[in-house]
This record gives structure tokens, sequence and C-alpha cells, in this order.
């Protein structure tokens, strides 16, 4: 079975751009996670959508949104881009919301220059 | 605020000899603790889990001792082989729908 998969694998953006990530769970999954990893730092969370719903939000500021499909794949999109949104975007999928084990896919390599 | 913490950021082993990897929690909600392990241009990959109610799992190689008083956990690889050279990262979740997760161990297991 395939794994959770994310597009593209590395993306180079200037400040002030916009940029989406996309995400496709593991099969069967209905819940995809969001999450951020700055260079030396563990991955922090920033959403969770669970039946294309909005279940939960990190501390993130409102330039970043999320959305969920109903085949449960999943975008996260970043506005104005700072030099700080420079990370590993990360993505997990789970069975549901009371899962306790998140599948985490490749990642994403944004840099913002 | 970090609730979960690794405060070894690397440790270096001799293959065939025992690994322990330490972390500490602050947050009393925590329910569920997992390690994963992560390799360079990879995502993070489950490695074995702890509910609070247990004190011990072990999965092959690998178990992982959970002291709720302490509000620490460890996580023992035995044997260590050279496969095991990864980022390990502790990571715990309280009765919602996010992990948070430790800043990771950067083990290196020796020839």
């Amino acid at each position: 079975d395939a794994g959770v998969t994310q597009s593209p694998t590395h993306l180079i953006k200037t400040r002030g751009q916009h940029v989406t990530l996309r995400c496709s769970p593991i099969s069967g999954h209905k819940s995809v996670s969001w999450y951020q990893q700055v260079l030396g730092q563990g991955p922090q969370f920033i959403f969770q959508y669970y039946e294309k719903e909005e279940r939960g939000r990190g501390n993130f500021p409102d330039r970043f949104s999320a959305r969920q499909f109903p085949n449960y794949s999943s975008e996260l999109n970043v506005n104005a881009l700072l030099l700080g949104d420079s990370a590993l975007y990360l993505c997990a999928s789970s069975e549901g919301t009371g899962a306790y084990e998140q599948y985490f896919g490749p990642g994403t390599r944004l840099t913002v220059t | 605020d970090q609730q979960v913490k690794q405060n070894s950021p690397s440790l270096s082993v001799q293959e065939g000899r025992i690994s322990i990897l330490n972390c500490d929690y602050t947050n009393s909600m925590f329910d569920y603790f997992l390690w994963y392990k992560k390799y360079p241009a990879e995502g993070p990959t489950f490695l074995i889990s702890i509910s609070s109610i247990k004190d011990k799992n072990e999965d092959g190689r690998f178990t992982v001792f959970l002291n709720k008083s302490a509000k620490h956990l460890s996580l023992h690889i035995v044997p260590s082989q050279p496969g095991d050279s990864a980022v390990y990262f502790c990571a715990a979740r309280a009765n919602d729908y996010k992990l948070s997760f430790g800043a990771g161990t950067t083990v290196t297991v020796r020839a």
C-alpha cells in the first residue's frame, strides 16, 4: 500500500509570495495533520482536518490555512511568505481523530528567499 | 512552551551495544507517547508507542519505558545496528488531536 505522499518535494519562493502544498493520505485514512519542522527542532503542529472539517489548529498566524477534499487529500496554503517560513512541512495521516498513531509523508522542503 | 524535551542532542554508541534515549515531559494530561525515527530527506517513521496506563512496551529490539511520576520516558535499542543511525523524536499526545514533539536526538552507531 502507498504511504502518505506529498508534493512538491522542494520549493523555492520569494518573500511575500503565496505557496500551496499538497498531501494524499494513506488509503482509508480520513484524518490529515500538518506540521512544520524548522532545522534543529521537532515538528510543530499546524492543523488537523477530519472529514473535511478543521478539528484543531496550532499556534500559527492566519497566513496559514488548509483544507481537506472529499477524497481526504489536503492542501496547506501559506500567504505573504516570510523568511521564517522556511522549513520542512510534514503531512501525517491517521484513521481518525481518535487514532493515536500518525503516519508521516516525506515532507516538502520550502525555502523562502 | 516546550512540553516535551529531549535534552541529549546526540548519542554515539558502538554496534551491538545498547542505545538509551531519554525524554521528559511537563504536561500531566499526556496519555500516549510515541517514538519516531527520521532519516535525512524522509518523513518521521513510527517506531513504538506506549499508553500512560502501562510502564513498558516491547517490540523486537525496541523497548519503551514510562515513569509517570517522574514524567520521563526512555527508548532502549538492543542491540544497536548501523541502520539505527538516525534522528529519534519523542512525541506525546493529550486527549486531543495533536502530537507534541521533542527536538530530537541524533543517534550514530559506530561499527
